[in-house]
């Protein structure tokens, strides 16, 4: 069966540090994965997604930048925290046959705060 | 352009009684999918029901039904019977086959009251 992972699950980082959110998928090949981030009691925003290794569209451009080294591994980063970075960052994926008929599977999601 | 509206922050209902969660699209893309999700206070994705484009009947999964009026671009969530369990943010998505952005709404907080 397939699984995601993705952690940190919590982390507290001060303004101007780094930051990498991991997430990796089990049981399946080539899926088409997604970064969200959830702003305190807000919706769901599309950071990034991508079909294939390599492969990085980006709807909020700002200071992260995401990138995808292996086929079911999505690495969310920034080098430079802001405080408006924070919220909760979720990591989804989807069969790339089925991404307009399908349920996105979700993962646990990383809770960050900068201060 | 992609966009999913939903214009209900908050709502409550009586438990037992039904509620209605608005949700409106935009695409240009004749096909593509419609959904919902549940997600309670612990923050999991919970997915709940699926629309196609091109489906003619409204979708419906035990007490949820979606209520799919493709003229009005409209696609609101149906619960039947509120359960205080059904007490969480919802969201609406949508998903085009001429692109693989999975795009959700703002969300609507369903508050079920005893």
């Amino acid at each position: 069966s397939q699984t995601i992972h993705q952690w940190p699950a919590t982390l507290v980082q001060p303004v101007g540090s780094p930051l990498s959110l991991e997430c990796t998928v089990e049981g399946t090949s080539n899926p088409n994965l997604y970064w969200y981030r959830q702003a305190a009691g807000r919706g769901l925003q599309l950071l990034f997604y991508s079909v294939g290794i390599g492969q990085i569209s980006s709807e909020v451009p700002q200071n992260l930048s995401a990138s995808r080294p292996q086929d079911r591994q999505f690495i969310l980063s920034s080098k430079k925290l802001l405080l408006s970075d924070s919220g909760f960052y979720l990591c989804a994926w989807i069969s790339g046959a089925g991404v307009y008929t399908g349920e996105l599977f979700f993962g646990e999601g990383s809770r960050l705060t900068v201060l | 352009a992609q966009k999913i509206t939903q214009t209900q922050p908050g709502m409550f209902v009586q438990e037992k009684e039904a509620v209605t969660l608005d949700c409106t699209y935009d695409t240009s893309d004749p096909s593509y999918g419609l959904f919902w999700y549940k997600q309670p206070s612990s923050g999991e994705m919970i997915f709940l029901i699926y629309q196609g484009s091109y489906d003619q009947q409204n979708a419906t999964e035990g007490r949820y039904s979606l209520n799919f009026q493709k003229a009005r671009k409209s696609a609101n969530l149906v619960i039947s019977a509120s359960q205080l369990g059904d007490s969480a943010m919802y969201f609406c998505a949508m998903s085009t086959s001429g692109t693989y952005k999975y795009i959700f709404g703002t969300g609507t907080r369903l508050k079920v009251l005893a």
